[in-house]
């Protein structure tokens, strides 16, 4: 079975706190793992994403996950926390073992306090 | 660049009515996706499709039927809505199954069974 974990529905920081979102998959295979972005009343858009290579990846608006795979983890940061970065952020798997049909959690809304 | 359209972006149904809500993309993307996004729940897959003429079902799939008779469209439809199919719905496509790209979303229906 497939599944992505995200710890926290609702993560509250203040403006130029650090931000930490995190997400946890299983698979049996090395995953295809993405961040997506969701705006008030608008469509998912691709934060970052890891496929191969660094394990380190940047994203837009100063955001960058880490894959660990020892601790199967994608955990989402950000140094400093601006007001416009608050939305609902979510971890998805694209390859999970043989099924490249993505799979998302459950989402964490991310709100910045001023 | 028009990218995923989805109409219409909100609707009212009564209980037992019928509905197609509409997806298009002017990507030549193969693969196209139905998901609703129900708070706590994050998105779960209803439907998708890998090629003109192919569909299979998602994780949700009953009350929704959907045919994808060319590449671009993807209709879902709404058989005989029930109050449990209020949701919003999000149409994405990418441009393979198994590609290491992000999912192209839609902007989002708003549906409404009363």
């Amino acid at each position: 079975a497939q599944s992505v974990t995200q710890l926290g529905s609702h993560v509250s920081v203040s403006e130029g706190a650090l931000v930490l979102l995190r997400c946890n998959y299983s698979s049996s295979v090395p995953p295809y793992l993405f961040w997506y972005v969701q705006y008030p009343n608008q469509g998912l858009q691709l934060l970052l994403k890891y496929t191969t290579g660094a394990t380190l990846v940047k994203g837009i608006n100063g955001f960058e996950a880490e894959f660990k795979k020892s601790e199967t983890s994608f955990h989402l940061t950000k140094p400093s926390a601006h007001m416009s970065d608050a939305a609902e952020y979510f971890c998805a798997v694209h390859r999970i073992g043989g099924s490249y049909i993505p799979t998302f959690g459950r989402g964490t809304s991310l709100i910045v306090h001023p | 660049n028009a990218g995923v359209t989805q109409t219409p972006k909100f609707q009212v149904l009564k209980t037992g009515q019928s509905m197609t809500l509409q997806c298009a993309q002017d990507m030549n993307h193969e693969y196209m996706s139905w998901y609703r996004q129900d708070p706590g729940m994050g998105l779960r897959l209803i439907h998708y499709s890998v090629g003109a003429g192919i569909t299979d079902q998602g994780e949700v799939p009953n009350g929704y039927n959907v045919s994808r008779s060319t590449t671009e469209d993807f209709p879902l439809r709404l058989l005989s809505a029930a109050p449990s199919q209020t949701s919003v719905y999000f149409c994405a496509s990418r441009p393979t199954s198994a590609h290491t790209g992000e999912l192209f979303f839609g902007e989002g229906s708003r549906l409404t069974v009363l």
